[in-house]
């Protein structure tokens, strides 16, 4: 079974609707990540969380939010989703701040 | 400004032929260095990473990569591409100190021809 998990891997919605991203780890790391990637632009850090109770605003928190259920479980949420929030977006998780990050397999967001 | 470069956004590369991947970085200190992997339709894999000690650092699936502080670099290098190398290549960095996270260079997407 894989280590970091993502649901949906694949949604479509429209604009106005709220969506949540989850994300499920058996690593037993401390620390997650929600990314986006957009063709050409890399990776963009949207959220991160370094234990249940410490959330983090990334480089691009604007129109996003999170909720850090449990260690294992850190869920990303669209309140109103707007098309150029169409993107591959990533979870990933590491044991500590400078430490490899493990990745979800992803899930694509088309946003209509 | 801090930051990541990646300063080929394509690069096409004969199966068999050595390839060279580059990144520099743009940080006051030297900082913990990483080249993922993703290839279609996948997450990313870690294929190396440098914290200190030696300045060539092997990776998995044949890749090596050089740190050299004079000129802020971690170039990727293979010897031979096999056609299963074709992916994208990410450059990343956190800062050697204090709490931080990783930063991504843009990508380098590799095409490997017959």
């Amino acid at each position: 079974d894989a280590d970091v998990t993502q649901t949906p891997r694949n949604r479509i919605t429209k604009t106005g609707k709220r969506i949540m991203l989850e994300c499920s780890q058996t690593k037993g790391h401390d620390r997650m990540y929600w990314y986006r990637q957009d063709p050409g632009l890399g990776l963009r850090l949207i959220y991160y969380s370094f234990d249940v109770k410490d959330i983090n605003k990334g480089e691009i928190s604007d129109g996003y939010s999170v909720s850090r259920q449990a260690q294992a479980k850190f869920s990303l949420s669209l309140e109103s989703a707007i098309p150029n929030q169409t993107a591959l977006y990533f979870c990933a998780t590491s044991d500590w701040d400078r430490g490899t990050q493990y990745f979800g397999p992803g899930t694509r967001l088309t946003v209509l | 400004a801090q930051s990541v470069t990646q300063p080929d956004i394509h690069i096409t590369v004969s199966e068999g032929a050595s390839l060279e991947l580059r990144c520099n970085y743009s940080y006051g200190a030297t900082p913990y260095l990483f080249w993922y992997v993703q290839s279609p339709g996948q997450g990313l894999q870690l294929l190396l990473k440098y914290f200190s000690g030696d300045t060539l650092v092997q990776g998995i699936k044949g890749f090596e990569a050089e740190f050299k502080r004079s000129q802020s670099s971690f170039n990727l290098r293979k010897p031979s591409v096999h056609w299963s190398d074709a992916a994208e290549y990410f450059c990343a960095v956190v800062p050697n100190s204090g709490y931080s996270t990783l930063t991504f260079g843009k990508g380098t997407m590799l095409l490997v021809s017959p």
